[in-house]
């Protein structure tokens, strides 16, 4: 399971931080990926992290997003700095298995606003 | 960045019916191409991947077929759950994007 979490509500210009646990699995092993969605609007792809480190992601955001994994916490974190109302969104993290997301968290809204 | 064009935007059906939605992709995908389905207020659940693959759990009467730039999602015998959002989504070349969705509601 994957559940998401973080302040439903942060300022304009702050840094969104958001934290995904992961139970009954461990993050080893696996790509994990954070999408977001804004209100009654599609998905968007925010990028992937490994094991190893590696991340990739998207060109739209690379210069605000930053995701980390804490194995000894078996947690996944985005940050994602000056953010604006167009952050405004239902944020999810999900395994990346056979080049699909399938297992989601339940996602966690953030609001930007003052 | 591939861009994913999903048709229809949305579409009525009646219980026992079957549909289809088709994905076409601004170039080649291989077969990195999935399918979600999302119900309000829920996360997108994966249907299919590698284009006809069926997810884990998701009954028969969904299915996918395509390569290149061109998918379809067939639905046969829809049930009361399956009216729901549709999402196909390619994962060939990062970024991974997302078709618009299709709404796929009751007539």
């Amino acid at each position: 399971q994957l559940h998401e979490s973080g302040p439903g509500l942060v300022k304009p210009s702050e840094t969104l931080s958001l934290t995904c646990t992961v139970s009954g699995d461990s993050i080893t092993g696996y790509y994990w990926t954070w999408i977001r969605q804004p209100a009654g609007k599609g998905l968007e792809w925010i990028g992937r992290i490994y094991i190893t480190g590696s991340t990739y992601y998207n060109p739209s955001l690379r210069s605000r997003v930053t995701m980390s994994m804490d194995t000894s916490k078996n947690q996944l974190s985005l940050k994602l700095t000056s953010v604006t109302a167009a952050d405004t969104a239902v944020y999810y993290c999900a395994t990346f298995r056979n080049n699909a997301f399938d297992i989601w968290g339940q996602g966690t809204m953030v609001s930007v606003s003052s | 960045d591939i861009q994913l064009t999903q048709s229809p935007a949305s579409l009525s059906a009646s219980v026992g019916d079957s549909v289809t939605i088709t994905c076409r992709a601004s170039q080649s995908v291989a077969r990195f191409l999935n399918w979600y389905q999302q119900k309000p207020g829920e996360a997108p659940k994966l249907l299919i991947y590698a284009a006809s693959s069926l997810g884990n759990g998701v009954p028969s009467r969904f299915s996918g077929r395509g390569s290149g730039t061109d998918f379809t999602l067939t639905i046969n015998s829809l049930q009361p759950e399956d009216f729901a959002t549709y999402y196909c989504q390619q994962s060939n070349s990062a970024p991974d994007t997302f078709g618009q969705g299709t709404r796929l509601e009751i007539k």
